[in-house]
């Protein structure tokens, strides 16, 4: 138990569909991440969150749309995508966003679009 | 382009053996993470060494760091099945946003019985 918990940990959808994936933390943290893990490739950061702020967009496609409504919780939220999005998606969180610090994972989203 | 890169990228080793795996990176850095992947799990940070250290332990983990070189590495002493998984570095962007990880693709390790 990491303390990072994410739902669903399978989700199958069509390119017209509209889904989101959830992230709950447990820590007591005030920074979020989201980032895409495909096959053979490294691991690519998405979005930050610190105290509910986006600070950082990492070029990120528009059919990704992520929220923070609170420290505790960042979802993404999913329209129009494409085959290639289909990944793994990982959320982490740590105390705050600054260097030296430990980030804890979730078990992730595995995403096959169909 | 990527920061910090593994080799190998895939070590089969037996149990008792020790397990050796090395990552380079690019630019200036305020400190290397390391972080184990079981399959189908998420990441789990193993140590952080920061650059102006040279070497950590944690229990059978020993971290190393050349900041001359631009090299770490990990040593695994006495490796056990439950070892098995894919090991990243992970370092931070300095500057102003040292707080952005950069992953390698990962060294996969398989210990065998």
């Amino acid at each position: 138990e990491t303390g990072v918990t994410q739902t669903p940990r399978h989700l199958v959808m069509g390119m017209t569909n509209k889904k989101s994936l959830k992230c709950e933390q447990h820590l007591g943290h005030n920074a979020m991440y989201w980032y895409k893990q495909s096959a053979k490739k490294p691991l690519e950061l998405m979005f930050v969150y610190n105290f509910k702020e986006q600070t950082e967009n990492n070029s990120v496609p528009s059919r990704f749309s992520p929220e923070c409504p609170n420290s505790s919780h960042l979802f993404l939220h999913l329209h129009t995508l494409q085959p290639e999005d289909s990944a793994l998606y990982l959320c982490a969180s740590t105390t705050r966003v600054t260097a030296n610090q430990p980030q804890h994972f979730g078990d992730g989203t595995r995403l096959s679009i169909l | 382009s990527q920061q910090g890169e593994e080799d190998p990228q895939a070590l089969s080793i037996q149990e008792g053996e020790n397990a050796t795996m090395n990552c380079s990176y690019k630019t200036s850095i305020n400190n290397l993470q390391w972080y184990r992947q079981n399959s189908g799990r998420g990441l789990v940070h193993l140590i952080l060494i920061r650059s102006n250290e040279r070497e950590k332990h944690s229990g059978r983990l020993r971290v190393t760091l050349d900041t001359s070189k631009k090299s770490s590495s990990l040593l695994i002493t006495a490796s056990r099945a439950a070892d098995t998984a894919s090991y990243f570095c992970a370092t931070d962007a300095g500057g102003g946003s040292n707080y952005k990880l950069t992953f390698g693709k990962g060294t996969l390790l398989t210990v065998n019985p």
